[in-house]
């Protein structure tokens, strides 16, 4: 089995500053994948950035860069020069490769920016 | 770009009726899903199937039930609604199979309401 968690159920930011959402995932398996999503209020949920657990480069997807930490099953969502159309809810996911193509996703944590 | 359509965005059922959430993909996705969302709880997986008429439980399959009789259309199906079975429900499909280069693509999402 697999679990998600995210501590944090609400964050703020003032526009244009940076801002980490937390994720702790715990798995015994030693592939799987670590996705963030978004869902803004119209509730389209989007991936915003991926990780490959045995790739020991962080993602990056041009504000949005992840800090992947595997030892501590630790997988942070740092969002940098935060505008506005951020303010959404956050969602970590993991999934096993072996684990029947499901994803196993977090609480999430609504962001709100601020201007 | 990849549609997954959700036959309603909001839904009101009586108690002890047999209500049929609908999700149809337009890219030859081999897995479907349907996910409940629930505040604090956030995506909670409830059936998916990775082909045609298979399905496998997720982690909540009590009182509901699936049907795919169609590669594109994946069914999602209260037999006797309840008011506990309030929530919002999102369907969900990818590729078979997991790489880095896949992910999941979701649709907009049905409220149900059970009064």
């Amino acid at each position: 089995a697999q679990t998600v968690t995210q501590s944090q159920p609400e964050m703020s930011v003032q526009e244009a500053e940076t801002v980490t959402l937390s994720c702790t995932y715990d798995t015994s398996e030693s592939d799987y994948y670590l996705f963030w999503y978004k869902q803004p209020p119209s509730r389209q949920m989007i991936l915003v950035i991926r990780q490959e657990a045995y790739k020991q480069q962080n993602a990056t997807e041009n504000r949005f860069s992840v800090n992947f930490q595997k030892a501590a099953k630790s997988f942070s969502l740092k969002i940098s020069d935060s505008q506005l159309g951020d303010a959404a809810m956050y969602f970590c996911a993991s999934l096993l490769t072996g684990g029947g193509n499901k994803l196993t996703f977090g609480t999430g944590t609504q962001l709100k920016v601020e201007l | 770009d990849v549609k997954v359509t959700q036959s309603s965005r909001y839904l009101v059922k009586r108690t002890g009726e047999k209500v049929f959430l609908e999700c149809v993909q337009d890219m030859d996705h081999e897995n479907m899903f349907w996910y409940r969302q629930d505040p604090g709880l956030g995506l909670r997986l409830i059936y998916f199937s990775y082909d045609v008429k298979m399905k496998e439980k997720g982690d909540i399959p009590e009182g509901y039930s699936v049907s795919r009789e169609k590669k594109e259309r994946f069914s999602l199906i209260l037999e006797s609604a309840s008011t506990n079975q309030t929530s919002m429900y999102l369907c969900a499909s990818s590729l078979g199979g997991w790489s880095m280069n896949t992910e999941a693509f979701f649709g907009q999402g049905t409220r149900l309401t059970v009064v």
